[in-house]
C-alpha cells in the first residue's frame, strides 16, 4: 500500500539553488496536488494537475514550477529557492473532485529549509 | 485572505470525555466540508466529511455538525481516546479543485 511517495523527506537549501521535490501515487488517480503548511498555518495549494499534460495555478505558486508527464508523476520544482520557501510540502491525489466521501490522500511530508 | 479558520489553537480532554473541535468559514460558496488528522511526520488523512445539504454527519466516534447560517462546523470525538491526539483540521471545498485549510487544532487526550 504504497500511495502517495514524496522524496526527499528533508532537505537543506541554500539561497539560490534549485531542487525538484518528487512525488508519485499508486492509485491511478487523476488528480494531483502540491501543497505547502506553514508554522500555524493551513494547506496552501501550489499547484494540482487534473490528468497527465495538465497542470495549473493553486493559490500560491510564485517561485514554483510542476510538470505532469504521466499519471503517476507530479513532480515539483523549485529554481532559485528563497527563505520564504522554507515549508513543509505535502504531495496529494485524489481520483476525482465529486461527490461526497471524495477525499485526497496525502503523502508524509518534505521538510525543506532554506538558508 | 482565511477563508477557513480554526480559533482554537489547541485543546486538552481527559480520555473517556467528548472533544469538540471548532472551525469557521467566510465563503458561503463552500459545498463540501472536511476534517483531517494528521500525526506528527506523517501526511494528513481524511476522516470525515459533509455536504453544505445536510447538517449533520456520523461515523463511529466521529461526528460533524454544520451550521450554515452561522457558517460553522465542529467535529465531535466521543469518547475520546489517547489515540485521537494529533492535529485536526478543517477544510473547506468550493467547485472543482478550490480547497481551503484552516490552520488546525491540536488535540491532546490525556490518560
Amino acid at each position: 500500500n504504497a500511495g502517495v511517495t514524496q522524496t526527499p523527506k528533508f532537505r537543506i537549501l541554500k539561497i539560490g539553488q534549485s531542487m525538484t521535490l518528487q512525488c508519485t501515487q499508486d492509485m491511478n488517480h487523476n488528480y494531483m496536488y502540491w501543497y505547502r503548511q506553514d508554522p500555524g498555518m493551513g494547506l496552501k495549494l501550489i499547484y494540482y494537475s487534473v490528468g497527465a499534460g495538465i497542470t495549473d495555478k493553486g493559490e500560491v505558486p510564485n517561485g514554483y514550477n510542476v510538470s505532469r508527464s504521466t499519471t503517476e508523476d507530479f513532480p515539483l520544482r523549485l529554481e532559485l529557492a528563497a527563505p520564504s520557501q522554507t515549508s513543509v510540502y505535502f504531495c496529494a491525489s485524489s481520483y476525482s473532485w465529486e461527490g461526497a466521501g471524495n477525499t485526497i490522500y496525502f503523502g508524509e511530508g518534505s521538510w525543506l529549509t532554506v538558508v | 485572505d482565511q477563508q477557513v479558520k480554526q480559533n482554537s489553537p489547541s485543546l486538552s480532554v481527559q480520555e473517556g470525555r467528548i472533544s469538540i473541535l471548532n472551525c469557521d468559514y467566510t465563503n458561503s460558496m463552500f459545498d463540501y466540508f472536511l476534517w483531517y488528522k494528521k500525526y506528527p511526520a506523517e501526511g494528513p488523512t481524511f476522516l470525515i466529511s459533509i455536504s453544505s445539504i445536510k447538517d449533520k454527519n456520523e461515523d463511529g466516534r466521529f461526528t460533524v455538525f454544520l451550521n450554515k447560517s452561522a457558517k460553522h462546523l465542529s467535529l465531535h470525538i466521543v469518547p475520546s481516546q489517547p489515540g485521537d491526539s494529533a492535529v485536526y483540521f478543517c477544510a473547506a471545498k468550493k467547485g472543482d479543485n478550490d480547497m481551503r485549510f484552516g490552520a488546525g487544532t491540536r488535540l491532546t487526550v490525556k490518560p
